[in-house]
């Protein structure tokens, strides 16, 4: 059973700091990695996707990695800002691209 | 840009009632799911739906669950007697039918609250 898992599970960073938060999963036999954002109380916003044949992806201040081989993936946030603060999720896709999530990093940016 | 979009926000109910939660997915979409998120855990797959048919559920979903796509925009869950522990927030997903991009799409959920 694939299991995932987010580190560290808060993270409390100055505005301007570049970050990167860890997401491990057991089973390497993956579809595709997707990273969202969720507010508090709220949805789940997609950031990025990677392919399970993709190494990484980029979307404006943040690039996703993925090691398959290695269970990881890590996202890169660059020159933090306060409207980052949130938590990301990692979510593995499997079978029929059902997602299988981590936990969560809780982020705050301040001021 | 076209959303997933999910009525009610918010449905509180008694213990034992059915509740029915509706979801708009994507209209070129053609795969759906649900997914419910206890307060404080991980996000947990229900089910998913092609084709007008289940195509894979986890242990979550029991009997006392079932989906159905009545019309060709709604996707609903109903939960047939509800529990406490069915409290939870529950978010509608849906993607295309394509092997090269299959990023998921999710709605803002439904708050479901079992007194």
């Amino acid at each position: 059973k694939q299991e995932v898992t987010q580190i560290p599970a808060a993270l409390s960073v100055p505005e301007g700091e570049n970050l990167v938060l860890n997401c491990s999963f057991t089973d390497s036999a993956i579809y595709n990695l997707q990273w969202f954002r969720q507010d508090p109380g709220k949805g789940l916003t997609s950031l990025l996707l990677i392919q399970s044949s993709q190494r990484e992806q980029t979307s404006g201040r943040l690039n996703a990695s993925l090691d398959k081989s290695s269970g990881r993936s890590t996202l890169y946030i660059a020159a933090s800002q306060p409207g980052d603060s949130a938590t990301y999720l990692c979510a593995v896709g499997t079978g029929y691209s059902t997602l299988t999530f981590g936990k969560g990093t809780m982020l705050l940016v301040s001021p | 840009e076209p959303e997933v979009t999910q009525t009610p926000s918010h449905q509180v109910t008694q213990m034992g009632q059915e509740v029915i939660l509706r979801c708009v997915p994507i209209s070129n979409h053609l795969y759906f799911y649900w997914y419910r998120q206890i307060l404080g855990q991980k996000v947990e797959f229900l089910v998913s739906f092609y084709n007008n048919e289940i195509s894979e559920k986890s242990e979550i979903f029991d009997d006392q669950f079932s989906v159905e796509r009545p019309d060709g925009s709604n996707f609903t869950l109903k939960i047939r007697s509800t529990k406490l522990e069915d409290s939870a927030m529950y978010f509608c997903a849906s993607r295309k039918v394509d092997s090269s991009y299959n990023e998921q799409f999710f709605g803002p959920g439904t708050r479901l609250t079992v007194l």
